[in-house]
């Protein structure tokens, strides 16, 4: 059972455009939601989180929006640059429950 | 400032030979942390936690085993290594009381 799902494989966008990464989840229980970022061969980066009191959150060139009704969140990056070309996993977890669910990830192209 | 250690950065190891993968923790106390592996072309699964030390909590039945034989020290083993076990290894700790989870470099291991 797939509770964190990430339904876009891959996603090629031109740089300087807006990049839209979506994640899906099915647990109601999920209170916080993170977007870590990997390059090959290397461990994820944590971007960007948001708690499931906020609809929104912004650092940077990264914003998460969160609608709770439809379990549904989705990263921006704007403007898209060449480096934020990686991987891109969301992660959900639940208070007391100490684990992080993590979708399958998107694979973001940036074109020059 | 904290930071997540592993080792080693890659290891190739023959099918029925034993594994210990190890990783550190500092600049903080009383972490939870986790064992990860991410399979080629797929997302990251959650192998093990542990809350504090000597409690290991395991997600998924396999030939794999976690100890924690100290507050900022986790370790990874199998007696005899598949071929299925081959991937990318990741070890992560989070705060007792913040949410964020934060990633090691990652072990890749392949046996053969």
């Amino acid at each position: 059972d797939q509770q964190v799902k990430q339904n876009s494989p891959s996603l090629s966008v031109q740089e300087g455009r807006i990049s839209i990464l979506n994640c899906d989840y099915t647990n109601s229980m999920f209170d916080y939601f993170l977007w870590y970022k990997k390059y090959p061969a290397e461990g994820p980066t944590f971007l960007i989180s948001i708690s499931s009191i906020k609809d929104k959150n912004e650092d940077g060139r990264f914003t998460v929006f969160l609608n709770k009704s439809a379990k549904h969140l989705s990263l921006h990056i704007v403007p898209s640059q060449p480096g934020d070309s990686a991987v891109y996993f969301c992660a959900a977890s639940a208070e007391g429950t100490y684990k992080y669910i993590f979708g399958t990830g998107t694979r973001l192209k940036v074109l020059a | 400032s904290q930071t997540i250690h592993q080792w080693p950065a890659t290891l190739v190891q023959p099918v029925g030979s034993p594994l210990s993968l190890e990783c550190t923790v500092e600049g903080t106390s009383n972490p939870n942390l986790y064992w990860y592996r991410q399979a080629a072309g797929r997302g990251l699964q959650l192998l093990f936690y542990s809350v504090g030390i000597g409690q290991i909590s395991s997600e998924v039945p396999q030939n794999l085993s976690a100890s924690r034989p100290q507050d900022r020290q986790f370790i990874l083993s199998s007696k005899k290594l598949l071929l299925s076990d081959s991937g990318f290894y990741l070890c992560a700790w989070a705060s007792q009381v913040a949410e964020t989870q934060y990633f090691g470099p990652g072990t890749r291991l392949l046996v053969l």
